[in-house]
């Protein structure tokens, strides 16, 4: 069974402008989940969707939004980029929403640079 | 809320040594405890989980980590250190209350294994 696949790996941006990352699941699965990875501030949780409803977000200005297709892809927006934006984005899918101990199986991530 | 404190962003160990990375969580309820490995410019992959059960986790790659209520740890430990372990891990906990993603993480430990 194929991972998760997220695109594109590496994304060079710079100020002002917007981005857009996508994130296939595993097959199967309708939860993904979205973090934010930085040196000074770790793992941060931005956003949840189950079955194509948002249905939890992290505290993460209005900037960074997403949403998820029928499919389970999902795809997050980051608008008016700044420079501490810069970031790995990982994305991470698992078959229930994220409960019960339920395991999440992260993809390699897309790292983002804004000049 | 709960959350995660790693003690020690780096550890090094000589290849065959005993690893120990130590996790300690705060969490209202009984917890979900997850280590998860980073390889350089890779996603996070699941080492082990604790939900119910027995304490003592086995999982991937040779390492283990114990439960312990008392103490409100989840150290993970291996008995002889391999090169390809240097990386970096992270202990999560989550409550798996309702449709919040509630997962924490911590701050990461660096593992560094010398020949």
């Amino acid at each position: 069974k194929a991972g998760v696949t997220q695109t594109p790996r590496y994304l060079i941006k710079t100020r002002g402008q917007q981005v857009t990352l996508s994130c296939s699941p595993i097959s199967g699965h309708r939860s993904v989940s979205w973090y934010q990875q930085t040196p000074g501030q770790g793992l941060q949780f931005l956003f949840e969707y189950f079955s194509e409803t948002q249905r939890n977000k992290g505290n993460f200005p209005g900037r960074f939004s997403g949403r998820q297709f029928s499919n389970s892809r999902s795809e997050m927006n980051v608008s008016t980029l700044e420079l501490g934006d810069s970031a790995l984005y990982l994305c991470a899918s698992s078959s229930l929403l994220n409960q019960l101990g339920e395991t999440q199986y992260f993809g390699p991530g897309t790292r983002l640079l804004v000049l | 809320a709960q959350s995660v404190t790693q003690l020690g962003s780096h550890v090094s160990v000589s290849e065959g040594a005993l690893v120990l990375l130590r996790c300690n969580y705060s969490s209202s309820v009984p917890p979900y405890l997850f280590w998860y490995v980073q390889y350089p410019n890779q996603g996070l992959q699941l080492l082990l989980k604790y939900t119910t059960g027995a304490t003592l986790v086995k999982g991937i790659n040779g390492f283990e980590a114990e439960f312990k209520k008392s103490e409100t740890s989840f150290h993970l430990t291996k008995p002889s250190a391999h090169m390809s372990d240097a990386a970096e891990y992270f202990c999560a906990v989550s409550e798996g209350r309702g449709n919040n993603n509630d997962m924490r993480f911590g701050a990461g430990t660096r593992l560094t294994v010398k020949p």
